[in-house]
């Protein structure tokens, strides 16, 4: 049970390239989100999906687009990349329903220069 | 209204001591509290968790203290460790609209 993934761990663009971050879970479960980390800013929500086929702006969407191309996977488009994207973005996955915990991955930190 | 503040950036603590790390909130909307811990380069991971009907919650060295008429909740580390060393965010969900507003961390070292 490999439980959330994500590919790239690292990445460096430069500015105008695009790139897209992978995620996967093998958890079954419904909901999938993307955030991006950035130092005294906690986590901020960029795009979730509840369930397969839907997809939903978070707090910070500009310049991302999301697929949820099936239950398990959820990517994360960046078509121009500029230099207010370098941050550390974290997939993370809950189970719908009454059930509260988000499992996160491991992080890709993406540089943009 | 779906800020969540939290307090102290970063903390330094001996170790054995108490560490504490405050937080509020301003929807009273939000039906779950959950705190999570994360380590240099890893995702962060669920500690623990409250919701708004009980004011503590205890599991090891780690307790939740709610104060639902204050909008206000902390995170208290007993007998702090320097394994505990990482980045405390807490949170406030809206689960119905499947919805998680996380503060900004506290940066916590535990020094022998």
């Amino acid at each position: 049970n490999a439980g959330v993934t994500q590919t790239p761990k690292f990445q460096v663009l430069k500015t105008g390239q695009s790139m897209t971050l992978q995620c996967a879970q093998d958890m079954n479960h419904n909901s999938m989100y993307w955030y991006r980390q950035d130092p005294g800013m906690g986590l901020r929500l960029i795009y979730y999906s509840a369930s397969e086929g839907t997809t939903d702006k978070g707090e910070v969407p500009n310049g991302y687009n999301v697929s949820r191309l099936n239950k398990r996977e959820f990517s994360l488009r960046l078509e121009s990349a500029a230099p207010s994207q370098t941050s550390v973005y974290f997939c993370a996955s809950r189970r719908s329903g009454q059930v509260y915990e988000q499992y996160f991955g491991p992080g890709t930190r993406l540089t943009v220069t | 209204q779906q800020q969540v503040k939290q307090s102290p950036q970063s903390l330094i603590v001996q170790k054995g001591g108490i560490s504490i790390i405050n937080c509020a909130y301003e929807n009273t909307a939000f039906d779950y509290f959950p705190w999570y811990q994360q380590f240099p380069g890893k995702g962060p991971a669920l500690l623990i968790a409250i919701r708004p009907d009980v004011s503590e919650k205890k599991e090891g060295r780690f307790t939740i203290s709610f104060n639902k008429s204050a909008k206000q909740f902390s995170l208290h580390i007993m007998d702090s460790q320097p394994g505990d060393s990482a980045t405390y965010f807490c949170a406030a969900q809206l689960t119905f609209y499947d919805k998680v507003i996380f503060g900004p961390g506290t940066s916590l070292s535990v020094i022998p």
